[in-house]
C-alpha cells in the first residue's frame, strides 16, 4: 500500500515564530487532507489538498502530486496551534479511505 | 448542529468480553469509516463503509465487526478474538459528491472512544 512519511516528527516553536511540515508519500494520490489532534483527541480537517495551494487565516498548503510531497505552512504560531498535525492521502476515489501518517507534534511556548 | 457522536468516551473491556462502540451522524454523509489509533501512532483503517448495507475490510479488520443497516450508524464491535484492543477508536464520515468547484470533501471525525482492557 501507499506510504505516509511526515517530517519533523517533533517541533517545538516559540509563539509568533513560522515553521512547515512536510509530507511525502510513495505514490498517486487523488485524495491529501491535513488534520490536526488537540489534547484531547479531537480530529479537525485543516484542507483537503490533492493538488495546489490553498489557504486558511495563518494556515496554508501546498501539494506537489507530481512530486509527491505536501507542505503545511503555519505563520505566525499561538499556543493553541499545539497538537499533531497528520496528513493522510487516498488514492481509491473520491470518498477513498486514507492512509495517515505518524505526525509532527507540535508545541507552542510563550 | 450536523456531527458525529461517538459514545461512550470511555469503555473498560474485561478479557474475553464483546463491546460495541457507536458512531451516529446526521451529516447525511454517504461514506463512514472506523479508525483505531495507539499512542504516538498514527490511524489505522479497521473498516469502512460507502453505502447502506455494504462494508469493507480495511488494514486491520482482525478480531473487529461491523454493520451499516441505517446510512446515519456504524457501530463497531470489538470481539474477544481482538488480542490488543486497548487504543483510541475513532469514527470518521465524509459525502462522495463534489462540491461546486468539483472537489472531493474532507473527512469529519467524531471526538473518539478511549477502551481500555480490564
Amino acid at each position: 500500500g501507499i506510504q505516509v512519511e511526515q517530517s519533523p516528527p517533533d517541533l517545538i516553536l516559540q509563539e509568533g515564530a513560522n515553521s512547515t511540515l512536510r509530507c511525502n508519500f510513495s505514490d498517486s494520490v487523488n485524495n491529501l487532507q491535513w488534520f490536526h489532534q488537540n489534547p484531547w483527541g479531537q480530529l479537525i480537517n485543516l484542507f483537503y489538498i490533492p493538488s495546489g495551494t490553498k489557504q486558511n487565516g495563518r494556515l496554508s498548503a501546498t501539494t506537489v502530486a507530481t512530486e509527491r510531497y505536501s507542505l503545511l505552512y503555519i505563520s505566525s504560531s499561538q499556543t493553541t496551534d499545539s497538537g499533531v498535525y497528520f496528513c493522510a492521502v487516498g488514492n481509491t476515489g473520491t470518498a477513498s479511505k486514507l492512509t495517515f501518517g505518524t505526525g509532527t507534534r507540535l508545541q507552542v511556548t510563550l | 448542529d450536523g456531527g458525529i457522536t461517538q459514545s461512550p468516551k470511555y469503555l473498560f473491556r474485561k478479557e474475553g468480553q464483546n463491546v460495541t462502540l457507536s458512531c451516529e451522524q446526521n451529516l447525511n454523509h454517504d461514506a463512514m469509516y472506523w479508525y483505531r489509533q495507539d499512542p504516538g501512532q498514527g490511524l489505522r483503517l479497521i473498516y469502512y463503509s460507502q453505502i447502506v448495507n455494504d462494508f469493507q475490510k480495511g488494514d486491520i479488520a482482525e478480531g473487529y465487526s461491523v454493520s451499516r443497516e441505517k446510512k446515519e450508524s456504524f457501530p463497531l464491535t470489538v470481539t474477544s478474538a481482538q488480542k490488543n484492543p486497548t487504543a483510541f477508536y475513532l469514527c470518521a464520515s465524509t459525502s462522495e459528491g463534489r462540491d461546486r468547484e468539483g472537489e472531493g470533501y474532507g473527512y469529519t471525525f467524531g471526538s473518539g472512544t478511549r477502551l481500555t482492557v480490564v
